[in-house]
Order: structure tokens, then C-alpha cells, then sequence
């Protein structure tokens, strides 16, 4: 069984532009949700799809935003990307409707770089 | 405003002896604890996890303590290996939340010299 598939892997931005980055979840999973990982801040939840809804959001600006589509296929977006923005953004799926209930499974992530 | 707070920032142990690493959280609505293990390059993959029912898990070396009332929680890594260096991070979630959401500690740096 596949895992977690993101794309792209690395990339580079400069300030200002904006960048899409694709996730696809084990076949079978609904819930996506994404997360980004900086040496400083940590782990940070970003916000959480479940069949084509988002069902919460993190602290987070306006910025960055996400989508999940009928194949639970899932995008996350930047704008007006920041230096402050380069950072692993990391997609997880899980199988089940609540985190209590089981695992997270997570991707290799994309990091992404801001000039 | 930081809700699970991790330590120690980075951890050395001889092979053999055994890894400590502490988790304290705030918000008493928290009802699932998992912890995550990753290594450089990979995404984080869950360890062990346990919920506020039982107060320890075993799972082979690994071992969950938890203590409630205190709202701390820590894992125990026994006869650790030179494979089991990578980086640890608690993590909470409230199944109020009615999401998948994480919230995580900042994570701990394990090394493990022969």
C-alpha cells in the first residue's frame, strides 16, 4: 500500500510569489491535514480536510490556504510568499474521523525555501 | 501560547542505557497522547501512544508514563540503540476537537553513541 505522497519535494520561491503544494493520501484515507516544520516553531497544525470540508484551522494567516478534492487528493497554498515562510510542510491522512481514535500517517513533506 | 511543552531539547545516551524524554501539557481537554519518531529526511511516524485511561504502555523498549494529575507524560526508550537516534515529539489531541488536529512539542534530538 502506497503512503503519503507529496510533491513537490524541494522547491524554491522568492518573496512574493505564491506556491502550490500537492498531497495524496493512502488509498482509502479521508482526512488530510497539513502541518509545517521549522527548526524554531516546531510542528504546527495548519488546518484539516475530511471529505472536501475543512473542519478546523490553525493559527495561521490568511495566506495559506488548502482544498481537498473528491479523491481526498489534497492542495495547500502560499501567497505573497514571506522569507519567514521557508519551511518542511508536512501532509498527513488518517483513515479514521477522529485523532483520539488512531494515527496520523505523514508524508516526506516539501520543503520549501523563500528568497 | 505553547500547550505542550517538551524537554530536553537534545539528549545524549551511551548505547544500552536508557532515554528519558518529558511532556507537560495544559489543556485538561486532551485525551490522546501519541508519540512520533522521526528521522532526517522522513516524516514523522507515530511510536506509541496511549490515552489517560491507563497510566503506563509498553510496547517492546518503548514505554508511555503518564500521570494525570500532573498533566505530564513521558516516554522511556530502554536499552537504547544507535538506531533509535532521530528526533521525538510528544504530541496531544482532544477528541472534542472533532478533527484531526496535533498539537506537538518542540521535539527532542536523540543521539545514541556506541
Amino acid at each position: 500500500k502506497a503512503g503519503v505522497t507529496q510533491t513537490p519535494r524541494y522547491l524554491i520561491k522568492t518573496r512574493g510569489q505564491q506556491v502550490t503544494l500537492s498531497c495524496s493520501p493512502i488509498s482509502g484515507h479521508r482526512s488530510v491535514s497539513w502541518y509545517q516544520q521549522t527548526p524554531g516553531q516546531g510542528l504546527q497544525f495548519l488546518f484539516e480536510y475530511f471529505s472536501e470540508t475543512q473542519r478546523n484551522k490553525g493559527n495561521f494567516p490568511g495566506r495559506f490556504s488548502g482544498r481537498q478534492f473528491s479523491n481526498s487528493r489534497s492542495e495547500m497554498n502560499v501567497s505573497t510568499l514571506e522569507l519567514g515562510d521557508s519551511a518542511l510542510y508536512l501532509c498527513a491522512s488518517s483513515s479514521l474521523y477522529r485523532t483520539s481514535a488512531g494515527e496520523l500517517f505523514f508524508g516526506e513533506g516539501s520543503r520549501l525555501t523563500v528568497l | 501560547q505553547q500547550q505542550v511543552k517538551q524537554s530536553p531539547q537534545s539528549l545524549i545516551v551511551q548505547k544500552g542505557g536508557i532515554s528519558i524524554i518529558n511532556c507537560a501539557y495544559e489543556n485538561t481537554a486532551f485525551d490522546y497522547f501519541p508519540w512520533y519518531q522521526q528521522f532526517p529526511g522522513k516524516g514523522p511516524a507515530l511510536l506509541i501512544a496511549i490515552r489517560p485511561d491507563v497510566s503506563e504502555k509498553k510496547e517492546g523498549r518503548f514505554t508511555i508514563s503518564f500521570n494525570k494529575s500532573a498533566k505530564q507524560f513521558s516516554l522511556h526508550i530502554m536499552d537504547s540503540q544507535p538506531g533509535d537516534s532521530a528526533t521525538y515529539f510528544c504530541a496531544a489531541s482532544s477528541s472534542g476537537a472533532g478533527s484531526y488536529q496535533l498539537t506537538f512539542g518542540k521535539g527532542t534530538k536523540l543521539s545514541v553513541i556506541p
